[in-house]
């Protein structure tokens, strides 16, 4: 099994500034990684797919980059709505699929 | 628009099975495979299985192979998920989610069903 690990756990930013965040795989993934926001008690959104691919209607402010075993997704400034849960995905290996545990940006 | 709505919450005792369902709507459904989701308070999001929509083939986490069954049933454009031998860590928010067309990462999701486990 693919053991995912997100860092930081909690990230403080201030409105308008950049969040970046990380995502761990024990095993390379080529591209095969998507991220998802979660905000509380709502199901989660998908953000990005094939690690840099945005979802449909998912803003400009969101990017993803990298490939193998590291890869970060950056919001580039933060809106109020942005503030919530964000999980990343590995489906380069499964079953099973596996998520990180999710880094929770709050506001600063 | 694609719509998924789950079936309501639940309590159940231990040793007890659920059974969830998934009613999709504004898109075919046997052209897309929907995946269950579970996540326990506070936990990560936890992936159980998957089912493809066209041929009704199925793969299970092997954390809940023999405890979990998926099915669907096309003329319904639903899908179910059954969890038996219930512990109070089964106790979570059960998700069908749809698959991005055979990318294995999730693009529509229901709204959540509460499945508690309790004496």
């Amino acid at each position: 099994e693919i053991v995912m690990t997100q860092s930081p756990a909690t990230l403080s930013v201030s409105p308008g500034e950049r969040a970046t965040l990380s995502c761990r795989a024990s095993q390379g993934l080529s591209s095969n990684l998507a991220w998802y926001q979660q905000k509380p008690g709502q199901a989660p959104r998908l953000l990005i797919y094939g690690a840099s691919t945005r979802a449909t209607g998912i803003p400009a402010r969101f990017s993803g980059s990298g490939s193998g075993t590291e890869f970060t997704l950056t919001i580039s400034s933060l809106q109020s709505e942005d503030f919530a849960v964000y999980y990343c995905q590995q489906y380069n290996n499964w079953p099973p699929l596996t998520f990180g545990g999710g880094t929770k940006v709050e506001i600063k | 628009q694609v719509q998924l709505v789950q079936s309501g919450a639940e309590v159940k005792k231990p040793g007890a099975s659920v059974k969830v369902s998934c009613q999709a709507s504004g898109y075919t459904f046997s052209r897309y495979s929907m995946h269950w989701v579970r996540q326990a308070p506070g936990q990560r999001l936890e992936w159980m299985g998957w089912i493809n929509g066209g041929n009704g083939n199925t793969k299970y986490s092997q954390k809940f192979q023999g405890r979990v069954t998926i099915t669907r049933d096309t003329s319904a454009s639903t899908a179910y998920m059954e969890l038996s031998s219930l512990t109070s860590e089964d106790t979570a928010v059960y998700y069908c989610a749809r698959d991005l067309g055979q990318r294995f990462s999730f693009d529509y999701w229901g709204q959540g069903t509460l499945v508690t486990v309790s004496s």
